[in-house]
């Protein structure tokens, strides 16, 4: 089974602290992906990557940047975190073509 | 601007009857779609995909619908049972990439 573990599942955190959320995949996919999801918006993609040392930026961008340095591992960071980016925050991988597979999620709270 | 759409935030369906979620979609462009499960505090669980070769692809108790003229895709429970009761997501991706795009959800319950 794939496995996309997700480092933390809860996260309280200051405006204006660097957060970092890891994410490792165990099933060799090139692909990989960030998304928040918030009540009412669905899922959106902020950053995804297909490859290492790739990244694109996907529908919400600001205000995040990612590092994929191994394949199997893909890390958001927020380097100044604001109350408007409280969100529960996903993270997938996928081969070339085909499914996502999902993390547990990582739920942040930013006061 | 929201290329795939779930209009319905929330359905309640019966225990052993059909539970029907629908999804639409803006951009032409989409041939591959997906539905996704999500229960609390969990992440997203692949349900069923369809490509758009097809219109209709079956899996146990669901069923994915998709009529590319319309623009529409539809998920089939059937029966429903009390475990569906989760959040579900339809996601849609065009070929040129593998970017997949959301829709907002659909909240079923199942009442027993």
């Amino acid at each position: 089974d794939v496995k996309v573990t997700q480092s933390s599942r809860y996260l309280v955190k200051r405006t204006g602290e660097k957060v970092f959320l890891e994410c490792v995949q165990d099933m060799d996919h090139e692909n990989m992906f960030w998304y928040r999801q918030d009540p009412g918006l669905g899922l959106r993609l902020i950053y995804f990557s297909y490859d290492v040392k790739m990244k694109e930026k996907g529908d919400i961008p600001e205000g995040y940047s990612v590092s994929r340095e191994k394949k199997e591992r893909f890390s958001l960071i927020l380097e100044s975190a604001s109350t408007n980016q409280t969100s529960m925050y996903l993270c997938a991988s996928s081969l070339v073509v085909g499914e996502l597979f999902f993390g547990e999620g990582s739920r942040l709270t930013v006061l | 601007d929201q290329q795939v759409k779930q209009n319905s935030p929330s359905l309640s369906v019966q225990e052993g009857r059909i539970s029907i979620l629908n999804c639409d979609y803006t951009n032409s462009m989409f041939d591959y779609f997906l539905w996704y499960k999500k229960y609390p505090a969990e992440g997203p669980t692949f349900l069923i995909s369809i490509s758009s070769i097809k219109d209709k692809n079956e899996d146990g108790r669901f069923t994915v619908f998709l009529n590319k003229s319309a623009k529409h895709l539809s998920l089939h429970i059937v029966p429903s049972q009390p475990g569906d009761s989760a959040v579900y997501f339809c996601a849609a991706s065009a070929n040129t990439g593998n970017q997949f795009y959301f829709g907002t959800g659909t909240s079923l319950t199942v009442i027993p």
